[in-house]
């Protein structure tokens, strides 16, 4: 079955950087994008960008534009979200989703939570 | 940006009765020419990752159970639960996925009476 799988929950100081990993499986990994959404803690859900499995084409929230990377290794079938220059209120669970940019995100993957903290 | 907006915030409903939301995008979300809406509807139990339930604003995800259904176009989108069950206690989104970017509602916590 279509499974995405990310890594374990971090602890990081304020100014650190966080590197969160997602490992597709049950499908052809360069026929789909991911996008990335956070969720902070008891709020909603927000989208932070999208990368293109295919060929690595990203496209950024522009809120996170200037400390977000995404990459891929199609050797691995793994997708990474890296959040630099991390603050308190970057404490959230960050999602993985699956994502064609036609249909809606499905399926996502359990969640990886970031504490930033001093 | 497409602004999402949901109503009411809060639902509390009997069991055995039905549960509506809804959804309110700033712009239309209708593509003209594929004639589909491209509004979306999770559901998120605590401590899970959100799980799609209807998609094309009306289309349920293969494994939904047929009390959930989806209805609406252009703006204004509903997600009704005709009988509700114990099980459905959630947070609910809709979520537009037609402009960039996608932007999802600020949810719709369904609780039993």
């Amino acid at each position: 079955q279509v499974q995405l799988v990310q890594s374990g929950a971090e602890v990081k100081k304020p100014g650190a950087s966080v590197k969160v990993s997602c490992k597709a499986s049950g499908y052809t990994f360069t026929s789909y994008g991911i996008s990335w959404v956070r969720q902070a803690p008891g709020q909603g859900l927000e989208w932070m960008g999208w990368i293109s499995a295919h060929n690595g084409k990203t496209n950024y929230a522009q809120k996170f534009r200037d400390r977000i990377s995404m990459t891929t290794d199609t050797s691995t079938s793994t997708v990474y979200m890296e959040l630099r220059s991390l603050r308190s209120d970057d404490t959230a669970v960050f999602y993985c989703a699956r994502d064609n940019q036609v249909l809606p995100f499905d399926p996502w993957g359990q969640g990886t939570l970031v504490t930033v903290s001093s | 940006d497409i602004v999402m907006t949901q109503s009411p915030d809060s639902l509390v409903v009997s069991l055995g009765e039905r549960a509506t939301i809804n959804c309110k995008s700033g712009q239309s979300v209708l593509h003209s020419s594929k004639k589909k809406n491209y509004l979306a509807w999770f559901q998120q139990k605590p401590g899970q990752p959100p799980k799609l339930l209807i998609y094309w604003a009306s289309t349920r995800e293969s494994g939904v159970p047929d009390r959930f259904s989806g209805s609406g176009s252009g703006t204004d989108f509903t997600l009704t639960i005709s009988s509700l069950q114990a099980e459905d206690v959630a947070v609910y989104y809709c979520q537009q996925y037609y402009g960039n970017p996608p932007t999802f509602g600020q949810g719709t916590r369904l609780e039993i009476k």
